[in-house]
């Protein structure tokens, strides 16, 4: 079975500045998606950025990008110029057969 | 935006009596989900479908039913609720283009007494 990682219950930066969360996965899988999802204080589930396994390159998406690192089993997600709109929890997920599996979420705020 | 809603978004119920959550969607996608979500847990997948009356169970099924007699209904049943289902709902789908990329609707909060 897959399970996912965050090992960062909180994390607190300043507006402006660049901060990454991490996430751990494990799966015996070679083709599957990776996703981070933010959840604002309204309680909604937003997609934040996808990484497809099969693909080399790190995804990005403005101020969003991802660092995979698929020998290792990782990705984080890097927010650069964070803003006060950052603040959130986000979930690290992995997708396999149509199936997701989440991480436990890592709450994440941005301080003015 | 993928058009789901979600009902009640917001109960309050006695152990013992049952629940049902409403997902509904507008747009014909074939897939959908059930999750919950609790503090250090993130999300779990309780059970799923991939067409009418077609459904399986996820991770943490037991407790709950579900149903799905139309494309854009999901239903999600506790039969007895218990005070460990009091828990944040949510409804997601698949669109078609890519079963692997899920969107959520807004959760139900549902707290058992």
């Amino acid at each position: 079975a897959q399970t996912v990682t965050q090992s960062q219950p909180e994390m607190s930066v300043q507006e402006a500045e660049t901060v990454t969360l991490s996430c751990t996965y494990d799966t015996s899988e070679n083709n599957y998606y990776l996703f981070w999802y933010k959840q604002p204080p309204s309680r909604q589930m937003i997609l934040v950025i996808r990484q497809e396994a099969y693909k080399q390159q790190n995804a990005t998406e403005n101020r969003f990008s991802v660092n995979f690192q698929k020998a290792a089993k990782s990705f984080s997600l890097k927010i650069s110029d964070s803003q006060l709109g950052d603040t959130a929890m986000y979930f690290c997920a992995f997708a396999g057969a149509q199936k997701l599996v989440f991480g436990q979420g890592t709450r994440l705020t941005i301080n003015p | 935006d993928a058009g789901i809603t979600q009902s009640p978004r917001h109960k309050v119920t006695e152990t013992g009596t049952p629940v049902t959550l409403r997902c509904h969607q507008t747009e014909n996608h074939r897939y959908m989900y059930w999750y919950r979500q609790d503090p250090g847990h993130g999300l779990r997948l309780i059970h799923y479908s991939y067409g009418v009356k077609d459904t399986d169970k996820g991770e943490v099924s037991d407790g709950y039913s579900v149903s799905r007699s139309k494309t854009e209904d999901f239903l999600l049943t506790l039969e007895s609720a218990t005070s460990s289902q009091t828990s944040v709902y949510f409804c997601a789908i698949s669109v078609a283009r890519d079963l692997y990329e899920q969107y959520f609707g807004p959760g139900t909060r549902l707290t058992v007494t």
